[in-house]
């Protein structure tokens, strides 16, 4: 059973506009929400994340918005550039320090110059 | 400031051998997370080490085994390979925060 889903394998974009990547998760415990980015050959590094007391958080380019009567989280990216285009994960974990990660399968994103 | 570094970068086994993975965790961090990464998915979580104890474990089985030394880095035991372990495998590190950080992984694949 995948408790963070993410819907959509793929997305592409214009250079310039907003990419927006979706995320839903089922555990009602999970207390963070974080997303991550992935180029080839690379692990994954650390984006932005979210708190479940917060609706929304900002880091230059990119925005997490969460919805948690929906159970859906949203990462928003202002605008886009070629360097954007790379896998990206999204991320759940539960309540307190080095708790474990339960991630989505990614989507992957295309910018076109 | 140094990153998590893993080693070797890539690996091949024979089905029924053993390996081991080894990651070094980016300075001042005392926690060491494994994932397995198959094509097409997610990372998913193997286990935790917590101040050279395990400090969590996923859905795997006994065969995975993992050790924490006292500088903090880690490896990461399979025994008895099976083709469905050929994936990349992730640590990640921490220090008492939310966010984990990667190491560029080693790829394993066993025939």
């Amino acid at each position: 059973d995948q408790q963070v889903k993410q819907n959509s394998p793929s997305l592409s974009v214009q250079e310039g506009r907003i990419s927006i990547l979706n995320c839903d998760y089922t555990n009602s415990m999970f207390d963070y929400f974080l997303w991550y980015k992935k180029y080839p050959a690379e692990g994954p590094t650390f984006l932005i994340s979210i708190s479940s007391i917060k609706d929304k958080n900002e880091d230059g380019r990119f925005t997490v918005f969460l919805n948690k009567s929906a159970k859906h989280l949203s990462l928003h990216i202002v605008p886009s550039q070629p360097g954007d285009s790379a896998v990206y994960f999204c991320a759940a974990s539960g309540d307190g320090a080095n708790s474990k990660l339960t991630f989505g399968k990614g989507i992957t994103l295309s910018v076109r110059p | 400031e140094t990153g998590v570094t893993q080693s070797p970068t890539h690996l091949i086994k024979t089905r029924g051998q053993q390996v081991t993975l080894r990651c070094s965790s980016q300075s001042g961090h005392n926690t060491v997370s494994w994932y397995q990464q198959a094509l097409g998915q997610g990372p998913q979580f193997i286990f935790q080490y917590y101040r050279e104890e395990e400090n969590g474990r996923g859905n795997f089985p006994p065969r995975f085994s993992g050790l924490q030394f006292p500088n903090y880095s880690s490896e990461l035991n399979v025994n008895a390979l099976e083709l469905d372990d050929s994936a990349l495998y992730l640590c990640a590190s921490s220090y008492m925060g939310v966010e984990q950080y990667f190491g560029p992984g080693t790829r394993l694949t066993v025939t």
